[in-house]
């Protein structure tokens, strides 16, 4: 069946300092990857999206690389802000699926 | 505008009551969603309506009801809260086909003491 893994948290970092959050997944044929942000005592948006292998996804200086070959999604900033201190979700869909398969989140702390 | 809006935000209950969880999108999307988030910010699909239609069903006691009056509405009944309902319910919506983006909203927190 279809999965999305993604590495355990919290992450702690510094303000500036880079940042990979590591994504792979499992799935039948070529679905959508996402990233999804929950900041504290809200609901889930949409970071950044690739629909199709070797697309780049960006938005607020974050990124991550549609790898088939490696069923990767990888999300990388390189500098992070204590503004982006928050939850993040890896998840895929099928293209007219109605059901999107999310990550177990990963918890990121920046410090100032 | 708020696109997906919850109501109740905070609902703090009995065991054993009945409460109801409302939902709206003013998006036009055709495909409305619950999921319940445990502490540890797990997220777990409970139910989702296309058009007004039942299409996904979880495993989830039948004690949860959801009810879809019409295709910007998704409601959700609980009877006889037990404390392991405990959890922070959020709607979201998609269109499926198109971008597939799940649109969440803010998320009600469900206190069962």
């Amino acid at each position: 069946g279809n999965s999305v893994t993604q590495m355990e948290g919290p992450v702690t970092l510094s303000e500036e300092a880079f940042l990979t959050i590591n994504c792979t997944y499992t799935a039948t044929g070529y679905p959508s990857l996402f990233w999804y942000v929950q900041y504290p005592g809200e609901g889930l948006q949409l970071l950044l999206k690739a629909t199709k292998a070797d697309d780049k996804g960006s938005n607020k200086g974050f990124e991550a690389t549609y790898r088939k070959e490696t069923t990767s999604f990888h999300l990388e900033k390189g500098s992070v802000q204590v503004s982006d201190s928050a939850v993040y979700f890896c998840a895929l869909v099928h293209t007219g699926g109605f059901k999107t398969i999310f990550g177990a989140g990963t918890r990121l702390f920046v410090k100032a | 505008d708020t696109a997906v809006s919850q109501t109740p935000k905070y609902l703090v209950t009995q065991m054993g009551n009945d409460k109801s969880i409302k939902c709206e999108q003013n998006l036009g999307h055709d495909t409305m969603y619950w999921y319940k988030q445990d502490s540890k910010k797990f997220l777990k699909i409970m139910f989702s309506y296309n058009n007004k239609e039942l299409i996904i069903n979880e495993t989830v006691p039948n004690r949860f009801s959801p009810k879809s009056p019409d295709k910007a509405h998704l409601n959700l009944h609980i009877n006889s809260l037990e404390l392991g309902d405990s959890a922070v319910y959020f709607c979201a919506s998609s269109q499926a086909g198109e971008s597939d983006t799940q649109y969440f909203g803010p998320g009600t927190r469900l206190t069962v003491l």
